[in-house]
């Protein structure tokens, strides 16, 4: 089954506006979540996680997440888009001490279009 | 810097072929995985390694091996390549202590099977 879902396989937005995309994850415990972002023809590169502790994160260029316990949620957020956002992004999950080991459960990825 | 090469960003190969794909990390990881990625389905994990020759499967192993003979070097193979194993390939390493549980990924290796 399925730990984590993103519901939108697209999200456009304006440069300058604020830009959320979304992840919720459906497992028991406390998972470990984290984001990663691929532009085209590339590998995926790590930009935050969330282990334990404070509920935001940061990460990098400019990016944040907000673990939501209540809702299962671990949206990520940018208060500024630029057009160089533009990527395909990717929600992880790692359960601990699942049978998977140190494996990491993704979503199907949530394409970002940034327009000037 | 972590760094994952995998041996070729572009491949075609025919069908019936043996394929090899070879993926090297330098930072004495001792997690290593291999995953695929289509559009639509996200990525997939075919096998992990958490050691030199161990070996496990993940979720779509059918069609797929693997080799770990030395702790940097994470090899998939596939005995008999089909158009269906078209795809992306993606190799990853993370560390099994500490704090950093992420992975790391490679660039990617874009096989064509026809």
């Amino acid at each position: 089954a399925q730990s984590v879902a993103q519901p939108e396989d697209q999200v456009n937005v304006a440069e300058g506006n604020p830009l959320t995309v979304k992840c919720t994850y459906s497992v028991s415990g406390n998972p470990y979540l984290f984001w990663y972002v691929q532009y085209p023809n590339r590998g995926l590169q790590f930009l935050l996680k969330y282990i334990t502790g404070d509920n935001l994160v940061k990460g990098s260029y400019g990016f944040e997440a907000e673990f939501n316990k209540s809702q299962t949620s671990f949206h990520l957020k940018k208060p500024s888009a630029l057009v160089s956002d533009s990527a395909l992004y990717f929600c992880a999950v790692r359960i601990p001490n699942s049978n998977s080991g140190y494996a990491l459960n993704f979503g199907k990825g949530t394409s970002l279009l940034v327009t000037p | 810097d972590v760094k994952v090469t995998q041996s070729s960003r572009y491949l075609v190969k025919r069908t019936g072929e043996k394929v090899f794909l070879e993926c090297v990390q330098d930072m004495d990881h001792e997690n290593m995985f291999w995953y695929r990625q289509d559009p639509g389905l996200g990525l997939r994990l075919i096998y992990f390694s958490y050691d030199v020759k161990m070996k496990e499967k993940g979720d779509i192993p059918e069609g797929y091996s693997v080799s770990r003979e030395k702790k940097e070097r994470f090899s998939l193979i596939l005995e008999s390549a089909s158009t269906n194993q078209t795809s992306m390939y993606l190799c990853a390493s993370s560390s099994q202590f500490g704090t950093v549980y992420e992975q790391y990924f490679g660039p990617g290796t874009r096989l064509t099977v026809t």
